[in-house]
């Protein structure tokens, strides 16, 4: 079965903190895509990054950070110097190959307080 | 290029009455997916088209709920009759759906339904 968890359902930190958001998934395909949204409190999905399987490269985008581990089924999502616009809800997904739908995680609420 | 269009944004309605729910997805888009969110049960898929044809609709709670791609430019979600439990949030999304290249969905700002 394919499964997302984020065990983490909401994380409250002061603006500049860094924070990690843990994503821990469960297939047994060996091709495999997991992403990570952001929704932020105007409601819209927007998506953040995306990774295959094969390419366990941790990525960094300005304050954001991936940090993608087959060993331990975990794609981590890390926010640097955290900013009260960081505020939102954060969903981490899975999608194995041959399949278009996404498995979404539960969602993480992050909360950055001035 | 405008993203996934949705209409309305929100819609209130009374228990028992006919609810559509419509979107555009983007252009050249071959997948169109829609989605439901609640507090209880998170973001769930209730169907997804590819090429206008229904492709899995496992998600789809029950018959009051139906869906439909008449074009390649736009799908309906229909509840009739409509419960107070359907009361969520229902997001549309497409994918560019490339062979052999693994893309991402675009949502589209969803349609906030509440029954009463």
């Amino acid at each position: 079965a394919q499964k997302v968890t984020q065990a983490q359902t909401e994380i409250s930190v002061v603006e500049k903190e860094d924070v990690t958001l843990d994503c821990v998934y469960e297939t047994r395909d060996t091709t495999y895509y997991l992403f990570w949204y952001k929704q932020p409190p105007s409601g819209e999905l927007v998506f953040l990054i995306r990774r295959n399987s094969f390419d366990e490269q941790n990525e960094i985008s300005g304050r954001y950070s991936w940090n993608f581990q087959k060993s331990t089924s975990s794609f981590n999502f890390t926010i640097t110097a955290s900013q009260v616009v960081d505020s939102a809800v954060y969903f981490c997904a899975l999608r194995f190959q041959g399949a278009q739908k996404l498995v979404f995680g539960q969602g993480t609420r992050l909360t950055i307080n001035p | 290029d405008a993203g996934v269009i949705q209409s309305p944004r929100h819609e209130v309605t009374e228990m028992g009455q006919e609810v559509t729910l419509r979107c555009k997805p983007i252009s050249g888009h071959d997948y169109l997916f829609w989605y439901r969110q609640t507090m209880m049960r998170g973001l769930e898929l209730l169907i997804y088209f590819n090429n206008n044809v229904p492709i899995d609709d496992s998600g789809m709670p029950e018959d009051r709920f139906s869906a439909k791609m008449p074009n390649a430019s736009f799908s309906t979600l229909k509840i009739q009759p409509s419960e107070p439990r359907d009361s969520a949030v229902y997001f549309c999304a497409s994918d560019l759906g490339l062979a052999g290249v693994f893309n991402e969905q675009f949502f589209g700002p969803g349609t906030r339904l509440t029954v009463l």
